[in-house]
């Protein structure tokens, strides 16, 4: 089975500066997407990156951008030039791509990221 | 609608009590998912429709558990003799098809059981 792993319940950014939130994973497939969760107080996840596994570019949205490393099981997401807006739950969440397989994710425990003005 | 819509957005239950949470997912998307989120925790899985049927129900923690989707939309999450323990955030999740990688969520339920 697989599963996902954040080992940093909370992370503090000074405003405008980068931080970085940690996830690994385990899963014995070849074929899979990696995304990173934001869960503001309003509970609704909102999509903030997503990567496909056969891909070896690192995928970027804007201000943030992941470091997937396929060999040690990690996907990074550093978020640069951080706002206020940015505090929230970060959630970094698994899907298999292999051929049967029905969407669910599998989610990590989440990062609270607070940022100071 | 505009995106997936979650209604009540909370509700507060006696233990025992019998409950329904309802997802209306975006227009068009076959494919809807429920999840639970306990404080503290990501979301977990409960159950998988594509369509009308049931494709994966392997989440459900009980048989007091239980969903439909009669007419491929709309979706209702029923919970019988509600525990202390069924307390958590539960999301609702749907997508074009489960081929499509982007799921788009609702705002969630919080149901509390007293």
């Amino acid at each position: 089975a697989q599963t996902v792993t954040q080992s940093q319940p909370e992370m503090s950014v000074q405003e405008a500066e980068t931080v970085t939130l940690s996830c690994t994973y385990d899963t014995s497939e070849s074929d899979y997407y990696l995304f990173w969760y934001k869960q503001p107080p309003s509970r609704q996840m909102i999509l903030v990156i997503r990567q496909e596994a056969y891909k070896q570019q690192n995928a970027t949205e804007n201000r943030f951008s992941v470091n997937f490393q396929k060999a040690a099981k990690s996907f990074s997401l550093k978020i640069s030039d951080s706002q206020l807006g940015d505090a929230a739950m970060y959630f970094c969440a698994y899907r298999s791509a292999s051929r049967g397989s029905q969407g669910n994710l599998i989610f990590g425990k989440g990062t609270k990221l607070s940022v100071k003005p | 609608g505009a995106g997936v819509s979650q209604t009540p957005s909370n509700k507060v239950t006696e233990k025992g009590k019998y409950v329904e949470l309802r997802c209306d997912p975006i227009s068009g998307h076959t494919a809807l998912y429920w999840y639970r989120q306990s404080l503290g925790q990501g979301p977990e899985f409960l159950i998988y429709f594509q369509g009308t049927g049931a494709a994966d129900d392997s989440g459900l923690p009980n048989d007091r558990f239980f969903a439909v989707r009669p007419e491929g939309s709309v979706s209702t999450l029923k919970i019988q003799r509600t525990e202390r323990g069924d307390s958590a955030v539960y999301l609702c999740a749907s997508s074009p098809g489960p081929l499509n990688t982007e799921a788009f969520f609702g705002q969630g339920t919080r149901l509390t059981v007293v």
